[in-house]
């Protein structure tokens, strides 16, 4: 089945620096990806849509500074959250939509833990 | 607007039955269900595409209402490995962005021996 690849799978860093997570999707061409975020316990809300080739689209509530999205290819997106802050720590995971089924296919998700 | 799962919590003996609901206020296009282990991340199950489609595989299967915008997740002769988080993810009927699912609350589901 399609594949998608997420990097790194987790990561602890100081309060007030910058994070870049990548997800790549490994056996088909990811016009569209996902990202979402997931506290403890609780469900996955999704952050923004990212489109190759043009700008992410954010879900309301998710300020587009802080979380930048780039989709620079077919099969890379990555997610850069900037200035960190102990609040921004969650599982953070991307997806791809597979065309053919509809699948969406999850990467390994990155633990992020801002100190 | 997030779908409605229930039960929040189901407890089971291996070998027996469950059944998780997904209810949305929306017109839904596709239901999608994922299971999801502690610390991974969610695992496709299957994706309903028609109203009244029904779908399943191995002891797992599903259906989808599309009038009553209701789908149900059906787990029958339950293992040990069928424990963890259920979510439902909906994509609302004339949606633009394929794929763009909202999820439910989830429902934990423990097997016991």
């Amino acid at each position: 089945g399609a594949v998608v690849s997420q990097h790194p799978s987790w990561v602890i860093c100081k309060s007030g620096t910058s994070v870049k997570i990548e997800c790549r999707s490994l056996d088909f061409q990811a016009t569209t990806m996902f990202w979402y975020r997931q506290f403890p316990k609780q469900s996955l809300m999704l952050m923004a849509t990212s489109n190759e080739g043009s700008k992410a689209t954010y879900e309301q509530g998710v300020e587009k500074d802080k979380f930048l999205i780039n989709h620079a290819s077919l099969t890379l997106s990555t997610l850069t959250v900037t200035s960190a802050h102990p609040e921004d720590s969650s599982f953070y995971i991307c997806s791809a939509s597979f065309w053919g089924t509809g699948e969406l296919f999850f990467g390994e998700g990155s633990r992020l833990t801002v100190l | 607007q997030q779908p409605v799962q229930s039960p929040q919590a189901v407890i089971l003996r291996e070998g027996e039955d469950a059944v998780i609901n997904c209810s949305s206020s929306k017109a839904l296009y596709s239901v999608h269900w994922y299971r999801q282990k502690h610390g991974e991340a969610p695992v496709f199950l299957m994706i309903l595409l028609k109203g009244g489609e029904q779908k399943g595989h191995d002891k797992i299967s599903a259906s989808f209402n599309e009038k009553k915008q209701q789908s149900s997740l059906y787990l029958t002769a339950s293992q040990l490995s069928y424990s963890g988080t259920y979510f439902c993810g909906t994509v609302n009927a004339g949606g633009t962005s394929y794929g763009k699912l909202t999820f439910g609350q989830g429902t934990i589901l423990t097997v016991h021996p």
